[in-house]
């Protein structure tokens, strides 16, 4: 089957570094890749990951471990305009062709 | 920002009318999907198409049915709406692999009273 996980919620302080996991089954592995959503509005794209490593992307990185099933995204230096939830999904193609499987997201909040 | 639209924003519709949501794209690109999202499920896939007249389900197809007649316009219908039908859809487009991200329109907020 498919399934994904990730935390439901995280806190952090503006300024730090903060870290969201996501673990995930899947049958056809072809890519990982996270999003943004601030509440009200559609996801929009952060990064991609499909071969095993660091992607980094301004203060944003994300990680992959196709062995283990895992990734992170790490957000640096935060803002408060960070505050939003973080969507963790796996490109599948075991059907020849490609559906996105995402996980429940994860809300971050930013304090000041 | 990708060309992707959806329409109409926002609906409400009584239990048992049918409602078709409309998601159109200037982009050409080849895949279009349905997503719904709910507090505590995230987004769940309800069907995609791969090309014109090529459509697979999801994850929640049950109640939805979906067509393609041409590249740009994707259309989900609710043939006999329910309460458990109230969401917000989002339509998202994707070229296919590589580091094609899917990009998703503004959103549909329907309510079923």
């Amino acid at each position: 089957g498919q399934n994904i996980d990730q935390p439901t919620e995280m806190t952090a302080t503006e300024g730090a570094i903060v870290q969201i996991n996501c673990t995930y089954q899947t049958s056809g592995f072809n890519g990982l890749f996270w999003y943004q959503q601030h509440a009200g509005e559609a996801p929009t794209f952060l990064s991609y990951n499909v071969l095993d490593g660091l992607e980094e992307k301004g203060r944003f990185s994300s990680f992959l471990s196709r062995s283990k099933g895992y990734s992170y995204l790490l957000l640096k230096e935060l803002q408060m305009k960070d505050s939003a939830s973080y969507l963790c999904a796996v490109r599948d193609d075991t059907s020849g062709t490609y559906k996105y499987i995402f996980g429940t997201g994860t809300r971050l909040k930013v304090l000041a | 920002d990708a060309g992707i639209t959806q329409s109409p924003r926002h609906k409400v519709t009584e239990t048992g009318t049918p409602v078709t949501l409309r998601c159109h794209q200037t982009e050409n690109h080849r895949y279009m999907y349905w997503y719904r999202q709910d507090p505590g499920h995230g987004l769940r896939l309800i069907h995609y198409s791969y090309g014109v007249k090529d459509t697979d389900k999801g994850e929640v197809s049950d109640g939805y049915s979906v067509s393609r007649s041409k590249t740009e316009d994707f259309l989900l219908t609710l043939e006999s709406a329910t309460s458990s039908q109230t969401s917000v859809y989002f339509c998202a487009i994707s070229d296919g692999q590589g580091e094609y991200e899917q990009y998703f329109g503004p959103g549909t907020r329907l309510t079923v009273t």
